[in-house]
């Protein structure tokens, strides 16, 4: 069975580091490109950007987010990340992460969903 | 980037009867290769994450029900709900995997 685990809630301060996690397990990790999507309260969902994690990996970040966010991911442990180094009030959304189907360089829809991962940033 | 508009934005139905959602791209999600649509659409309940519904503009993911049925080709898509269920009330997206980035259209809320 395919799942994607994320970690859990986060409350932080405005300028404060994150870093979140998204477990895959049930399928070749490798095989898959992994996405970070951002819902913030009563919105839609955004594509943040997608990484695939196979032997050279590649990442590649919506024009929003780019500089903004970093999406790395580890083999060892099936897990893809996003990390913010300054977190702003803006920043206050759902974060979830999915897995997407491809063909190559090029990703498709999103198939399996991780839980999301809430996160909070008020002074 | 590829601009998906959903209309309506919201739609009230009775149970039992026909729901439509509408999305246009600004560009045609031909996809070359394999002559198919590279559109998808998503069902998000209260407080879940989205769940597939549709791939390839028209294929009904494994367990959807047969209710749900995604039509269209180019630039308009249509995704129906044929006979609306208490469980089917959600926020419905459609998404773009023709180009980089990929894109969402911004949301329709179906309510009995």
């Amino acid at each position: 069975e395919v799942q994607l685990v994320q970690s859990g809630a986060e409350v932080k301060k405005p300028g404060e580091s994150l870093k979140m996690s998204c477990e895959a397990s049930g399928y070749s990790f490798t095989n898959y490109w992994i996405a970070w999507v951002r819902q913030m309260p009563g919105k839609g969902l955004e594509l943040m950007g997608v990484i695939y994690p196979g032997f050279e990996p590649q990442v590649i970040y919506s024009p929003s987010f780019q500089g903004q966010v970093t999406i790395s991911a580890d083999k060892s442990v099936s897990s893809a990340y996003l990390q913010w180094s300054s977190l702003k009030t803006s920043d206050t959304a759902m974060y979830y992460c999915a897995r997407l189907p491809s063909s190559g360089a090029r990703p498709f829809y999103f198939d399996y969903w991780g839980q999301g991962t809430l996160v909070s940033v008020s002074s | 980037d590829i601009v998906l508009t959903q209309s309506p934005i919201s739609l009230a139905v009775s149970l039992g009867e026909r729901a439509t959602i509408n999305c246009t791209s600004s560009q045609s999600l031909l996809y070359s290769s394999n002559n198919r649509n590279s559109l998808a659409w998503y069902q998000q309940q209260s407080g879940q994450p989205p769940k597939l519904l549709i791939y390839w503009a028209s294929i009904r993911e494994s367990g959807v029900p047969d209710r749900f049925s995604g039509s269209g080709s180019g630039t308009d898509f249509t995704l129906s709900i044929s006979s609306l269920q208490a469980a089917d009330v959600a926020v419905y997206y459609c998404q773009q995997f023709h180009t980089s980035p990929l894109t969402f259209g911004g949301g329709t809320k179906v309510e009995i």
